[in-house]
């Protein structure tokens, strides 16, 4: 059964045009995150949450926003999508043990 | 400097053969370790946990010496399906008390050939 779902799991949107990601997990994990990767890097934390405390990474750039209304639920939004957030966005949660589980991703096509 | 740094490769070896990956850290207050897989297009997997005294999961080898703040994966007699990118995972603080995240190197990309 999955854990951490993704949806969709291929986007496509428009230059400019507001997008937002979704993801869920059904293991009540206190930490969840948002990563972006692009093709043949490694994948960048962008944003992670412990329960309502959020923390952005430095480098996220102001473009990107995330939610988290309660335990089971997180969203990227990407307010002005650009030819470079073109990626792979990546929803985990932290489990015991430090480990993390990933959902399958979000592939973001901007045309 | 990077937080995580692996060779990037990619690496081609022959079905059998042995192979090994090398990560170093930037971060001495780095609290765990870990190899994930990645195959093309999926998310990432983990394959093992790293600990200082060494450990083993079938052909799957781990180490880490922290006074080098190096970590190693050793594969013996590759398989095929052992092609993916190989990412050294390290585990610091973050930013928020009582949480912690997850700084990836790029990957090391593995090719099996038969």
């Amino acid at each position: 059964d999955a854990m951490v779902i993704q949806n969709p799991r291929y986007q496509v949107t428009q230059f400019g045009k507001p997008v937002t990601l979704s993801c869920s997990q059904t293991l009540n994990h206190n930490v969840m995150y948002w990563y972006q990767q692009k093709s043949s890097q490694a994948p960048k934390l962008l944003f992670h949450y412990y329960d309502k405390d959020f923390n952005n990474e430095a480098d996220t750039p102001d473009n990107f926003q995330s939610r988290r209304p309660n335990t089971s639920f997180c969203f990227l939004d990407i307010r002005s999508p650009g030819l470079g957030d073109a990626a792979m966005y990546l929803c985990a949660t932290l489990g015991s043990g430090r480990m993390q589980f990933f959902g399958p991703g979000t592939r973001l096509t901007v045309l | 400097r990077k937080e995580v740094e692996q060779d990037p490769g990619p690496f081609n070896v022959p079905e059998g053969a042995t192979v090994a990956f090398n990560c170093t850290y930037s971060n001495s207050a780095s609290q765990s370790f870990f190899w994930y897989r990645q195959d093309c297009r999926k998310e990432p997997k983990l394959l093992m946990s790293v600990y200082s005294s060494g450990n083993e999961d079938g052909r799957f080898t781990a180490q880490l010496n922290r006074a080098s703040q190096y970590i190693s994966l050793l594969i013996r007699d590759s398989k095929l399906s052992d092609s993916a990118t190989y990412l050294c995972v390290v585990n610091i603080k973050s930013g928020i008390q009582g949480a912690q995240k997850l700084v990836f190197g790029q990957g090391t990309r593995l090719t099996i050939n038969p």
